[in-house]
């Protein structure tokens, strides 16, 4: 069983701060890894994809991954109430198929 | 822009109709889309892959004759719910890959009164 874990949260962050999202995954083979935002009633919408070790940054969006220990995170710097959303995690682990985290629901108040 | 289209984005069915759903990928091939439901606040749940030319693949649980999936072309996958019910009453997505990433439709809002 492929499993990615987030914690639900929700996580609460003041205007202007930093928001640290963690994720976890099972299995070691795993190659791709995304960051997912959902607003409410909305769809996914992907925002960062990360395939090596190390970080990632685009624009206020900084994604880490270490194999090693196999989680995955993804920091917004000055985080904006706009940012207020769930992220999900999701994991690639053959050619097709995703697996998603249940989320962890940010709040970012003003 | 968007990458993944579904209409309709809203619909409103009567119990024991049948309501189908398009998505299409834009501007590129998409021999495999995946079909999502989400209850109110609850994760994604993955119901079925579609694949272009044979049969879905369905996931554990997911009864494969009352979502009937049709993926006759390489842009087009259809999901048809039969027989609806109000607990059929979802947000159904639909997504495909294009390149190494999965890129999501915006959703189709199903009520079933």
């Amino acid at each position: 069983q492929k499993e990615v874990e987030q914690n639900s949260g929700p996580l609460s962050v003041p205007e202007g701060a930093i928001a640290s999202l963690n994720c976890t995954y099972s299995d070691r083979v795993s190659q791709s890894f995304f960051w997912y935002r959902q607003y409410s009633g909305k769809s996914p919408e992907l925002i960062m994809s990360i395939y090596s070790n190390g970080d990632k940054e685009d624009g206020r969006f900084t994604a880490q991954l270490n194999k090693a220990s196999q989680y995955v995170s993804l920091l917004i710097r000055d985080s904006q109430p706009s940012d207020s959303a769930t992220y999900l995690c999701a994991v690639r682990y053959n050619f097709n198929k995703f697996y998603f985290g249940s989320g962890t629901k940010l709040n970012v108040k003003p | 822009g968007a990458v993944v289209s579904q209409h309709p984005s809203r619909v409103i069915c009567k119990s024991g109709t049948s309501v189908k759903i398009e998505c299409r990928s834009l501007d590129f091939q998409a021999t495999t889309m995946f079909w999502y439901r989400q209850f109110p606040k609850q994760s994604l749940m993955l119901m079925a892959t579609s694949n272009e030319g044979s049969k879905a693949t369905y996931e554990q649980g997911v009864e494969k004759d009352k979502f009937l999936i049709n993926h006759a072309s390489l842009t087009l996958s259809t999901l048809t719910v039969t027989s609806a019910h109000p607990e059929d009453s979802s947000f159904y997505i639909c997504s495909a890959n294009l390149g190494a990433e999965q890129y999501f439709g915006p959703g189709t809002r199903l009520t079933v009164t």
